[in-house]
């Protein structure tokens, strides 16, 4: 079955630096990864997801990247606010969705 | 409009117990998951249905049972509790396409379970 590796755990940043995670996944019939975003106590939250098909993807500051040869997949959020701090997860999905581990993204102001 | 809704919020239980986790969603999402959450750990796939009368294990079934006799409703059984079950707990829903999660999943709020 799948399995998605995601890292770093933790990441720092200052406010107005880039972050970037990165993914990993097992099963090269995976055709959708989104990226979902969790605060504090509550459920997470899709923010960005690509499809396959594509190689890139961008809203505003937030960008994914996938690379189906190497079966890796990256999120980039550019311009980094105290808001953006929460943990992040990547998922993959050629059936069911299977999550990573999780990054836990801290911004200071 | 609701979204996911689970009940209860908070939970406590002795070792041994059973009990039953609710999720209901009124998007008519056929879709349906259960995940736990613990640290380090990410989200994981505990069971999963795509549709009515449908269901199909996860990467973690162990200790668990689920059902799905209506599109709305899909509740997560523990038959008897045990610590190793503490965790949070997810429910997802989502549309689907030819029976793969490839939409938006939208999550309930969780529920903590406590098993002592």
């Amino acid at each position: 079955g799948e399995n998605v590796e995601q890292h770093p755990s933790t990441l720092s940043v200052q406010e107005g630096d880039s972050a970037v995670i990165k993914c990993t996944y097992s099963d090269s019939a995976s055709n959708y990864f989104p990226w979902y975003k969790q605060e504090l106590g509550k459920g997470p939250q899709l923010i960005i997801d690509i499809r396959s098909n594509v190689g890139e993807k961008k809203d505003q500051r937030i960008a994914v990247t996938l690379n189906k040869t190497a079966k890796h997949f990256s999120l980039h959020i550019t311009e980094t606010q105290p808001e953006d701090s929460a943990v992040y997860f990547c998922a993959a999905t050629g059936g069911k969705l299977i999550f990573g581990q999780g990054t836990e993204l801290s911004v200071k102001p | 409009n609701a979204g996911v809704t689970q009940t209860p919020k908070f939970q406590v239980l002795k070792t041994g117990q059973s009990m039953t986790l609710q999720c209901a969603q009124d998007m008519n999402h056929e879709y349906m998951s259960w995940y736990r959450q613990d640290p380090g750990m990410g989200l994981r796939l505990i069971h999963y249905s795509v549709g009515a009368g449908i269901t199909d294990q996860g990467e973690v079934p162990n200790g668990y049972n689920v059902s799905r006799s209506t599109t709305e409703d899909f509740p997560l059984r523990l038959l008897s509790a045990a610590p190793s079950q503490t965790s949070v707990y997810f429910c997802a829903s989502s549309y689907h396409v030819r029976g793969s999660s490839n939409t938006e999943a939208f999550f309930g709020q969780g529920t903590r379970l406590t098993v002592v």
